[in-house]
Formats: structure tokens, sequence, C-alpha cells
């Protein structure tokens, strides 16, 4: 199992420019999660998805951000436009629900750290 | 999901026990406290969970008290690899399964 994957590992782009990112989660996974790191803020949850509908979308910043999640083996995180305090670790998690008292599989990618100068 | 409050930073010698604190007074009865550590830039990895009963899996233990107001995470032995930031979630089952990071601890292992 390659684990959940995320595309690209580092972008920088300029101010005003659309960022787009990816995540594949685990197969067999029907929870995606997208958090947002930062020095200042810490883990933010921004959006979860399960079975592909996203379920709550409280944590998104503003209407610059938007998310989906077109089947089960991908999901997209866009930024337009994109500013610099958009700046940030942007890590995707996968999970499944086995139930209360199991290990509920929750796995983050690598990350994407995204500069925007 | 209840609060929990945790140590900013702990130190700890290698090859000593490390104990990491997490209190959780306003936690339910339905609620499970959950343990992930993140190692500098990658994303969070889990340790453990339990809901009353103490856990020891191959990573760490888990004790809750009683009343289960805190907890304390134990790494039996610290390696200069344990060096992480610790988080202590409290989460309640079949509520959409999402975890709120806090602040966690920032433990260094010393050699």
């Amino acid at each position: 199992d390659a684990g959940v994957i995320q595309s690209p590992r580092h972008e920088v782009t300029e101010m005003g420019q659309e960022v787009t990112l990816r995540c594949k989660p685990i197969s067999g996974h029907d929870y995606l999660f997208w958090y947002r790191q930062t020095m200042m803020r810490g883990l933010e949850l921004l959006i979860y998805f399960n079975n592909n509908v996203p379920i709550d979308d409280s944590g998104m910043p503003e209407d610059r951000f938007s998310a989906k999640m077109p089947n089960a083996s991908f999901s997209t995180l866009k930024i337009q436009p994109s500013e610099p305090r958009d700046s940030a670790v942007y890590f995707c998690a996968s999970s499944t629900f086995r139930g209360q008292g199991n290990r509920d599989g929750y796995t983050f990618g690598s990350g994407t750290r995204l500069t925007v100068v | 999901d209840a609060k929990t409050t945790q140590p900013p930073s702990m130190d700890c010698a290698e090859g000593r026990a490390a104990n990491l604190p997490c209190n959780h007074s306003t936690i339910s009865g339905n609620e499970y406290v959950y343990w992930y550590r993140q190692i500098h830039s990658q994303g969070p990895q889990y340790i453990i969970h339990g809901l009353k009963n103490n856990e020891t899996n191959e990573m760490a233990s888990l004790i809750i008290t009683e009343d289960r107001k805190s907890s304390t995470l134990i790494l039996p032995h610290a390696t200069l690899r344990d060096t992480a930031v610790y988080y202590c979630i409290v989460r309640r089952i079949g509520t959409g399964n999402q975890f709120y990071f806090g602040t966690g601890t920032s433990l260094t292992v010393i050699p």
C-alpha cells in the first residue's frame, strides 16, 4: 500500500495565480480530509468528504478555496487567486470508520508545501 | 468534541521513558482519547487510542485516569527519532470521523 499520495511536494507560485493541489487516498478509505498547517494557526481542518460527497467545508477560509472529489481515488484543493497568506503546508488524509474501539486508519500524506510570492 | 490541554514543550533524555500528559476534563462518556505525533515536515502519524482502559502497542502505552479527565502517553525508551510534536485529541465516535488538532507538546529527546 503506497499510502496517501499528494502532489506536488512543493509549489511556488506568484500571487494571483491559480494553484491546484492533488491527493490520492488509500484504496478502500471512504473519508478524505484536507488540512492546512501554519506556524500561527497549527493544523486546521479545511474540508472533508465521505463517499466523495463534501460533508463539512466550514473550515475553508474563503471563496478563493474550493475542493472536489470526482471519484473515490482522487481529490483536488484549488486556490484561485492565490495570496501570500495562503503559504502553508497542505495535508490530505484518508480513513475509514470501522466502528467504536477500532483503529480507524486515519493516514496522512506527506503534504504539499505551498509558497505564494 | 472535548478540548484538551497539553504542555507546549518537554525534554527527555535518550533511553529514558517520556511521559506526556494531557488534560481533558470535559470529556464525555462516548469520547475516545487519541494520540498522534508529527515529526518535522511530515504528516501526523497515529500512535494509540483508548476509551477507559490502559492500552499498549508497539509504539507506546496510554494511561487513562479512572475519571477519564486526563491521560498520559508513555514512550518507554525514548530515542532521538521520537523528537516530534505530540497531539492529544478527544473525539466522539460516529461524528464524521474528523480530528481537530490542538497545539500539542513538542518533545525533544536529548542525547
